[in-house]
């Protein structure tokens, strides 16, 4: 079952703006996390946020973490093209036996124009 | 080495054949996952392996096979599949717990067609 649901589904954005992204999700969590999946491409984890820190920044990433809402958020400053992916956020549960089960919410699609 | 490997990159195979996937890391992960994901579609999990043992698998139908052959080599045996099976197939692998690391590292996927 999906877990965080992203808004906007897509966003489309001039280079230099900064790009916000929403996520949602439904159950308690331990930590959410972000990733980023270029066109038909792997995942590369981006950040992560514990469920007891409120803000996380990460070069010209920024997550926030709002879990009366159960609520996040990624802002990307000073965009670039190179930026233009998919976004997906992430809630994490320990599965037993050394394992985490990663539940991604919709994603949302980010393009950057030069 | 930071990187998981997964062959073939593409994948197109009939009904009635018989393929694996395969990946591998060498960080010393000791849980390794595979997923599935439809176009325009977040990554759905299907198994997981911890210490080269299956500890979950999300109702996936028999016709999809994991094996684990060792901490580094995570394999996908496929048979009988359908049209619908048609997706990208992600591995990734993680760091055990009690090192507080969670993230995720994954592979580039296999796009498979099923025809």
């Amino acid at each position: 079952s999906q877990q965080g649901e992203e808004d906007p589904q897509a966003l489309s954005i001039q280079e230099g703006e900064n790009a916000t992204m929403n996520c949602s999700y439904k159950t308690s969590i331990n930590n959410l996390q972000w990733y980023r999946q270029n066109s038909g491409r792997g995942l590369v984890h981006l950040i992560l946020i514990r469920s007891n820190e409120r803000e996380k920044h990460s070069g010209r990433l920024r997550v926030t973490l709002d879990t009366s809402k159960k609520s996040s958020s990624l802002l990307i400053t000073a965009s670039r093209a190179a930026d233009t992916a998919s976004y997906f956020c992430a809630t994490d549960r320990y599965s037993g036996a050394g394992s985490y089960q990663l539940t991604f919410g919709k994603g949302t699609k980010l393009s950057v124009i030069p | 080495d930071t990187e998981v490997t997964q062959t073939p990159k593409h994948l197109v195979m009939g009904m009635t054949n018989k393929k694996s996937l395969k990946c591998e890391q060498h960080m010393g992960h000791r849980a390794m996952y595979w997923y599935k994901q439809k176009a325009k579609k977040p990554p759905e999990l299907m198994f997981v392996y911890s210490y080269e043992k299956l500890s979950i698998n999300e109702s996936v139908p028999s016709r999809f096979s994991p094996e684990c052959p060792n901490s580094s080599l995570l394999n996908l045996h496929l048979h009988a599949l359908q049209p619908e099976d048609s997706a990208l197939y992600l591995c990734a692998s993680s760091q055990e717990i009690g090192t507080g690391v969670h993230e995720q590292y994954f592979g580039p996927g296999t796009r498979l067609t099923v025809t």
